[in-house]
């Protein structure tokens, strides 16, 4: 089955620089790769999906690149803010709402003020 | 809309008592998730649930644990009897599911379940 790898599994950055988190994933069949944003307290939320024919996309501060051939993706969040901090979880899925969405181990990103 | 409701938000219990979770999902999803969440073992998908029919329930850890969906708009997570590795957030999560096409994953905010 598949298995979703990520690190770093946590991280801290000044208020105003960027991070990143990566992730790997091992089933070449994956397709659809969502990100989600998990604050103290409450479940987690999406904040950015990218599918298999897409190689970047990007929302505001948040962008999500993907290299199929490597089975690798990342989340880069620009211009950090104490409100990023939160931990973060990589996922992926066959991309089929039928197919069952396997989450990484999560990053939990600190941005000091 | 309220979105995923999941009641209650903290149990505690001592082992071998009977727990049950509840469920309320987004009015109009098809598909229902439930899933525990450890330091050790971080987010793992239980058993889900599309148009109230178990799918998926390889999750499952053993026997005790068993869930129902008697109609669209409810859920329940019970473990019977409890035992201190479950203690756990556990969270009910629900989605839209159409056109095949994988859709968010909405989140309650969890049920914190200490046993002792």
């Amino acid at each position: 089955g598949e298995n979703v790898e990520q690190h770093p599994s946590t991280l801290s950055v000044q208020e105003g620089d960027s991070a990143v988190i990566k992730c790997t994933y091992s089933d070449s069949a994956s397709n659809y790769f969502p990100w989600y944003k998990q604050e103290l307290g409450k479940g987690p939320q999406l904040i950015i999906d990218i599918r298999s024919n897409v190689g970047e996309k990007k929302d505001q501060r948040i962008a999500v690149t993907l290299n199929k051939t490597a089975k690798h993706f990342s989340l880069h969040i620009t211009e950090t803010q104490p409100e990023d901090s939160a931990v973060y979880f990589c996922a992926a899925s066959k991309g089929t709402s039928y197919d069952k969405v396997i989450f990484g181990p999560g990053t939990s990103l600190s941005v000091i003020p | 809309d309220a979105g995923v409701i999941q009641s209650p938000r903290h149990e505690v219990t001592e082992m071998g008592q009977e727990v049950t979770l509840r469920c309320k999902p987004i009015s109009g999803h098809d598909y229902l998730f439930w899933y525990r969440q450890t330091m050790m073992r971080g987010l793992e998908l239980l058993i889900y649930f599309n148009n109230n029919v178990p799918i998926d329930d390889s999750g499952m850890p053993e026997d005790r644990f068993s869930a129902k969906m008697p109609n669209a708009s409810f859920s329940t997570l019970k473990i019977q009897p409890s035992e201190p590795r479950d203690s756990a957030v556990y969270f009910c999560a629900s989605s839209l599911g159409t056109g095949g096409i994988p859709d968010t994953q909405y989140f309650g905010p969890g049920t914190r379940l200490t046993v002792l």
